[in-house]
């Protein structure tokens, strides 16, 4: 079975720190990883990805590390704010498959 | 350019009855996929239609249904209710569907009493 582990389920961080969103997959055909941002009563929105011809993606404050040896890609959020607090699901697909998500990790940033 | 619109956002129902969900895609968009929400399962997949055309299935029961207009908007049927229904359901859309940027709507909130 397809599958996507996301860790940890829960993160606390203070205002201006590091914020690191982990993500395991099994199955090697998987050749696209997007990380979605989901605010309480609105739809997931993409917030960056990457495939696995490159190791790192950086847009703004978010960086995707991918590992493709390990199977592993994460989220890194750089002076993380208040703002960014919501639940960030990972997600992987191949060809014309639907999209195969974490089970979502709810951030928390303290000001 | 209008984002994705669900329909109704809110609903309630009673166990046995049968629900219809309605999405209007991005235009030009003409894959349109649904997802199941839930604390305990997270986001899974439901089905992807595409140019009218189921083209992807998920694990679902029968009672799960699902269709696609020629103008792209897509409903969702769900029959014989159960409370384990009791979800919010994601529309999602994108050009192809092949690995590009899939666009969410804000989803309608099921609950089956």
């Amino acid at each position: 079975q397809q599958q996507v582990k996301q860790s940890p389920q829960s993160l606390i961080v203070q205002k201006g720190g590091i914020s690191i969103i982990n993500c395991a997959y099994e199955n090697t055909a998987f050749d696209y990883f997007p990380w979605y941002q989901q605010f309480p009563g609105k739809g997931p929105a993409l917030l960056i990805a990457i495939r696995p011809d490159v190791s790192e993606k950086k847009e703004g404050r978010f960086t995707i590390s991918f590992n493709k040896s390990a199977k592993q890609f994460s989220l890194h959020i750089m002076d993380s704010q208040p703002g960014d607090s919501a639940t960030y699901f990972c997600a992987a697909s191949t060809g014309y498959s639907t999209l195969t998500f974490g089970k979502g990790t709810m951030l928390l940033v303290s000001p | 350019k209008a984002g994705v619109t669900q329909t109704p956002r809110y609903l309630i129902k009673t166990r046995g009855q049968q629900v219809t969900l309605s999405c209007s895609p991005i235009s030009g968009h003409r894959s349109v996929s649904w997802y199941q929400q839930t604390p305990g399962q997270g986001l899974q997949f439901l089905f992807e239609y595409f140019s009218e055309t189921q083209r992807n299935k998920g694990n679902f029961p029968g009672r799960f249904s699902g269709r696609q207009f020629s103008n792209s908007r897509s409903e969702m049927n769900v029959s014989t209710l159960e409370l384990g229904d009791s979800a919010l359901y994601l529309c999602a859309s994108s050009n192809t569907g092949l690995n590009t940027e899939a666009f969410f709507g804000q989803g309608t909130r099921l609950t089956v009493v």
